[in-house]
C-alpha cells in the first residue's frame, strides 16, 4: 500500500526559529510532492509543490526533495505564531492521485 | 478568482438518514475531487472526476456513497444510509494541470458532517 508518513508532532519552535517538517513516502513512482497548511477547522491550503530533486524556495518556505531517499521536507524560516497549523505532505501516485500523510502539527511559541 | 464553493458547511443527521453535499469548482478546472477527512488524519480521496467522467472511485464505498457531475461543472456527493463512522469533513477540490503533468489542487471550505 502506497503511504506517506509524517510525525504527528507537535513540533514546537520559538518565534524566529527555523521549523523543519519531514515526510517520507513508500511509492518510488511518485513524481510530485505538495505541502499544504491546514489551520484548525479550516480546509488545506497549498503552500508549495516540488517535483525535481533539490531545493525550491518561495519566500520563507523551502521545500526539499530527495528521491533516492524517498524524503521530502519543508523548512519555514523566521517562524511566526501565525505559522502554527498542521502541515500536510502529499505525493502523487502513478495516476497523479494525491496520497496524503496524516500531518504534522507545528506550534510556534511567541 | 473565486475559489471552490461547497454547501452546506455543517450538517448533523441521525444514522440511517441520507445527506447530500454540493460543490462548485474553480471556473475552468476540469478535474474535481471529493475527499473525506477524519479528525487527526489526512484527506482520503473518495472520487475524482475529469469533466463529467469518473477517473478514480476505488475508495468510494459504493454501497452507500454516490457522486455525480452531470454537466462537467458542479458536483453532488450523497450518502445513503449514513453510518456513525461517516462523521468527518467532506472536502471538494478542483485542479489545474502543472507543467510536469501533476495537478495543483485547491480545496473548498468543506462540509463537517456529524452522524448521531
Amino acid at each position: 500500500q502506497k503511504e506517506v508518513e509524517q510525525n504527528s508532532g507537535p513540533l514546537s519552535v520559538p518565534e524566529g526559529a527555523i521549523a523543519s517538517l519531514n515526510c517520507t513516502y513508500s511509492d518510488r513512482g511518485s513524481q510530485s510532492f505538495f505541502w499544504y497548511r491546514q489551520y484548525s477547522g479550516k480546509s488545506p491550503e497549498l503552500i508549495m509543490f516540488i517535483y525535481s530533486n533539490g531545493d525550491k524556495e518561495d519566500g520563507r518556505f523551502t521545500a526539499q526533495l530527495n528521491k533516492a531517499s524517498q524524503y521530502v521536507s519543508l523548512l519555514i524560516r523566521d517562524s511566526q505564531p501565525s505559522d502554527s497549523a498542521t502541515y500536510l505532505c502529499a505525493g502523487t501516485d502513478s495516476s497523479y492521485k494525491l496520497i496524503f500523510g496524516s500531518g504534522t502539527r507545528l506550534l510556534v511559541r511567541p | 478568482e473565486a475559489g471552490v464553493a461547497q454547501s452546506p458547511r455543517y450538517k448533523i443527521i441521525e444514522k440511517r438518514q441520507s445527506v447530500a453535499f454540493w460543490c462548485n469548482p474553480i471556473s475552468g478546472h476540469a478535474t474535481l475531487y471529493w475527499y473525506q477527512q477524519i479528525l487527526g488524519q489526512g484527506p482520503k480521496l473518495l472520487i475524482q472526476f475529469q469533466n463529467n467522467g469518473v477517473v478514480d472511485d476505488s475508495q468510494l464505498p459504493k454501497d452507500r456513497f454516490s457522486a455525480e457531475r452531470l454537466k462537467g461543472v458542479d458536483s453532488t456527493l450523497k450518502i445513503q444510509p449514513a453510518k456513525l463512522e461517516d462523521s468527518a469533513v467532506y472536502l471538494c477540490a478542483s485542479s489545474s494541470r502543472l507543467a510536469g503533468g501533476s495537478y495543483e489542487q485547491y480545496f473548498g471550505p468543506g462540509t463537517r458532517l456529524t452522524v448521531t
